[in-house]
């Protein structure tokens, strides 16, 4: 049982590269989401989904773009990446039943971004 | 802003004593919290959760505890082992939004044996 699966596990770029984060569940969770962990700031949901074709804004969703095409997958794109966006950066999944519904997530191990 | 707050960066505690974890927050609509852990380079793994019906959840050596008016919990953890060194999250949620957790910043906690 893979769980959630995040690659790369590091990547560096330069300003104004763009890259995809991947991540992929097998768990059939309908709800995945992406935070980025920076000190002193905790985790901030930068985009989330609750089902294939529905995606919504975090707290922190500039300068990064996401789809949903399929329940696994949930890839997180940066266009034009800038120092700001150097991050630890992790997915996660639930189940979801609607509003009310509280799973707790199961994240994957992390994306160490660093943008120069 | 901060809606989940953890004010203490760290903690460090001697093996076989209490472990107290805090976190305060400001959205009287939270009504689910939960609590992870965070080892180096992995994600963080849930760990226990509480409703706001009640105010207070255990689960082996872990009880969570709910203040609704002071808008508090704690994570008690009795005995504490050198298992236990790793960062706590803690993550509230309003369910008539549905799934998104607000997190705190996180306290590093180490166990000393």
């Amino acid at each position: 049982n893979a769980g959630v699966t995040q690659t790369p596990k590091f990547q560096v770029l330069k300003t104004g590269q763009s890259m995809t984060l991947q991540c992929a569940q097998d768990m059939n969770h309908e709800y995945m989401s992406w935070y980025r962990q920076d000190p002193g700031m905790g985790l901030r949901l930068i985009h989330y989904s609750v089902g294939a074709g529905i995606t919504d804004q975090g707290e922190v969703p500039n300068g990064y773009n996401v789809s949903r095409s399929t329940t696994e997958d949930f890839p997180l794109r940066l266009l034009s990446a800038a120092p700001s966006q150097t991050s630890v950066y992790f997915c996660a999944s639930s189940p979801w039943e609607g509003a009310g519904s509280n799973y707790g997530y199961t994240f994957g191990s992390g994306t160490r971004l660093t943008v120069v | 802003d901060q809606q989940v707050k953890q004010n203490s960066p760290s903690l460090s505690v001697q093996e076989g004593r209490i472990s107290i974890l805090n976190c305060d927050y400001t959205n009287s609509m939270f009504d689910y919290f939960l609590w992870y852990k965070k080892y180096p380079a992995e994600g963080p793994t849930f760990l226990i959760s509480i409703s706001s019906i009640k105010d207070k959840n255990e689960d082996g050596r872990f009880t969570v505890f709910l203040n609704k008016s002071a808008k508090h919990l704690s994570l008690h953890i009795v005995p504490s082992q050198p298992g236990d060194s790793a960062v706590y999250f803690c993550a509230a949620s309003d369910s008539n939004t549905g799934n998104q957790f607000y997190f705190g910043t996180g306290t590093s906690l180490t166990v000393i044996p």
